[in-house]
């Protein structure tokens, strides 16, 4: 059965941390990719990584930065937290860019 | 920019009514179609696709819908809703640039309330 986790379901930290996401597939798919959840405004994609050690900002890079330093592996980093960015961050893959996307269950992170 | 509207953003039903969402999108070239679905407490799941071929597309737990490539449209449908249908709704349309990333474009969501 197709797999994404993501290793937190709640992160509280305080503004100014450094703050890393983690999101792993088990599906050996090429397309892995950081979207924000927010009432209202649906899923606005932060990055995105077509293979390994490549990437690509989505519509709402600021702020964020990726590494994909393997193939089944994509973490989000947040250098330095700032309150507007306390949101439900979801985790997808695909097989190709334009493909059905399985999602992780989300982190729901809080920054104070 | 490409930019898809979902027309509701809370839609309250009562069990056994008809359902239909609706969503529209800007681009005019081929397109890729998704409706994904958020069951409280629970990950985004994918309730059906379009790619090509009969634009009434069926999907999991009595959904459909249906691609009109004139009107842009893909709305989604279910003919009697259920509590359990209880959810947010996301459409998703994907367009196909040549040379270009392609990727999914979501709306800003439906939440659905079905009273029993």
């Amino acid at each position: 059965d197709v797999k994404v986790t993501q290793s937190s379901r709640y992160l509280v930290k305080r503004t100014g941390e450094k703050v890393f996401l983690e999101c792993v597939q088990d599906m050996d798919h090429e397309n892995m990719f950081w979207y924000r959840q927010d009432p209202g405004l649906g899923l606005r994609l932060i990055y995105f990584s077509y293979d390994v050690k490549m990437k690509e900002k989505g519509d709402i890079p600021e702020g964020y930065s990726v590494s994909r330093e393997k193939k089944e592996r994509f973490s989000l980093i947040l250098e330095s937290a700032s309150t507007n960015q306390t949101s439900m961050y979801l985790c997808a893959s695909s097989f190709t860019r334009a493909n059905e996307q399985f999602f992780g269950p989300g982190t729901r992170l809080t920054v104070l | 920019a490409q930019s898809v509207s979902q027309h509701n953003h809370h839609v309250i039903l009562s069990e056994a009514a008809s359902l239909e969402l609706g969503c529209n999108y800007s681009y005019g070239g081929t397109v890729n179609l998704f409706w994904y679905v958020q069951y409280p407490g629970q990950h985004l799941q994918l309730l059906l696709k379009y790619f090509s071929g009969d634009p009434l597309v069926k999907g999991i737990k009595g959904f459909e819908a249906e691609f009109i490539k004139s009107k842009f449209s893909f709305n989604l449908r279910k003919p009697s809703v259920q509590w359990s249908d209880t959810a947010e709704y996301f459409c998703a349309p994907a367009p196909m640039f040549s040379g270009g990333y392609n990727k999914l474009i979501f709306g800003a969501g439906t939440r659905l309330a079905v009273h029993p």
